[in-house]
């Protein structure tokens, strides 16, 4: 997989947009960037994926860069049940499918 | 009913004793992965199967043996465990890839203690 980055931590007030960001500066042209998140110790949950233009769905929103170095996911209204550690992978082609989490991002909503 | 099942979903054993970690799916998913996780840390991945007659070594297999008895059931065990493999186990399943999609579903989880 590609290397990438994410903040440790962050924090969010309840009802505003969460931006977490990922760098993946050494992703390849046709490497597909995913987000996964994993709520206390349950089983990781697939929340988005995308490889040049933004993607939305029912969950989130994912802003990639044009140089696509880096990504956004953006939880539009964060709620109180949005905390959770966020996973940014970018699978290595030919991985097939073999997914590597990094340690992500610990994002608290705070009420 | 959750599409993919983990037993049990807790488990306490001592140093030496063989375990088996079973893994459900009703997904039809031909795809099958089982990970381990420690406290603070991301998943690693211990050995995945494509098919039934398909199984791989993942990152951290030493110590793992896995079996996929069906497509929807892949089993890991321990041999003889050990503590340091104390942690929480989740199984994982997908399907067939359409274009590059790597979306995989999770199982609950199952917590082993080694003492």
């Amino acid at each position: 997989d590609a290397k990438t980055t994410q903040p440790t931590s962050m924090d969010c007030a309840e009802g505003r947009a969460a931006n977490l960001p990922c760098n993946h500066s050494t992703i390849s042209g046709n490497e597909y960037v995913y987000w996964y998140r994993q709520i206390h110790s349950q089983g990781p949950q697939y929340i988005i994926h995308g490889l040049k233009n933004n993607e939305t769905n029912e969950m989130a929103s994912l802003i990639i860069t044009e140089d696509r170095k880096s990504s956004t996911l953006i939880l539009p209204h964060a709620t109180l049940r949005d905390t959770a550690v966020y996973y940014c992978i970018a699978p290595r082609m030919g991985s097939q499918g073999n997914l590597i989490f990094g340690k992500g991002t610990k994002l608290s909503v705070k009420p | 009913d959750a599409d993919v099942t983990q037993t049990p979903r807790n488990r306490i054993t001592k140093t030496g004793k063989r375990i088996m970690l079973e893994c459900s799916q009703t997904k039809g998913h031909d795809r099958m992965y089982w990970y381990r996780q420690d406290p603070g840390l991301g998943l690693r991945l211990i050995y995945y199967s494509f098919d039934v007659k398909d199984i791989n070594k993942g990152e951290i297999s030493d110590g793992y043996s896995v079996s996929r008895q069906a497509q929807a059931k892949f089993s890991l065990s321990l041999e003889s465990a050990i503590p340091n493999q104390t942690a929480l186990y989740f199984c994982a399943t997908s399907g067939p890839r359409r274009g590059l999609k790597n979306e995989q579903f999770f199982g609950p989880g199952t917590r082993l203690t080694v003492l």
